[in-house]
């Protein structure tokens, strides 16, 4: 079957830094995605790794690791607006999305 | 870009009534993709499209159909609604094997 993983929930501080993990199980791999998604909005595109190796994109960055299904998502210097479900995504062989359930994430002041 | 747009933002629909999505895919995306996203929950894949033809479908059962029209704008049409079809319906438009799916705003549907 087709798994993926993150956790349920997170809590920083602003201005820390967060780390949220992802394992995957799927049927073929032909990339990862992290978005972003606000409360009964859209979810919004944040990352893409296809091979190993860390990605970053400003106060944000992605690793890969494909040998053991794990990915993270790495949020620097953390604000009140980065409160936010951060959902974990694999397109599998057949190019559809397999989403986890989502980290919901909450910064304090 | 013009983006993604669903319509409806928001619809209620009764226990056995049928109901039609629509969505316009972002310009010159040639895919589009459908998602129910029930409350608290990832987004579950329904079934995409490439070039007006369905070419990859999840878990949901017939009753869950599209289409997609040669402008790439699409529609998710559900029959014999129940209860447990209550969920954000999201539209994601992207190139075939491409880097980005752009999502819509999503169309939040409650079957009462």
């Amino acid at each position: 079957g087709q798994n993926i993983d993150q956790p349920t929930e997170m809590t920083a501080t602003e201005g820390a830094i967060v780390q949220i993990n992802c394992t995957y199980q799927t049927s073929g791999f032909n990339g990862l995605f992290w978005y972003q998604q606000h409360a009964g909005e859209a979810p919004t595109f944040l990352s893409y790794n296809v091979l190993d190796g860390l990605e970053e994109k400003g106060r944000f960055s992605s690793f890969l690791s494909r040998s053991k299904g794990y990915s993270y998502l790495l949020l620097k210097e953390l604000q009140m607006k980065d409160s936010a479900s951060y959902l974990c995504a694999v397109r599998d062989r057949t190019d559809k999305l397999i989403f986890g359930t989502g980290t919901r994430l909450q910064v304090f002041p | 870009e013009t983006g993604v747009t669903q319509s409806p933002t928001h619809l209620i629909k009764t226990r056995g009534q049928q109901v039609t999505l629509r969505c316009s895919s972002q310009s010159g995306h040639n895919t589009v993709s459908w998602y129910q996203q029930a409350l608290g929950q990832g987004p579950q894949f329904i079934f995409q499209y490439y070039r007006e033809e369905e070419n990859g479908r999840g878990n949901f059962p017939p009753r869950f159909s599209g289409l997609q029209f040669p402008n790439y704008s699409s529609e998710l049409n559900v029959n014999a609604l129940e209860l447990d079809d209550s969920a954000l319906y999201l539209c994601a438009s992207s190139f075939l094997t491409g880097e980005g799916y752009t999502f819509g705003s999503g169309t939040r549907l409650t079957v009462v």
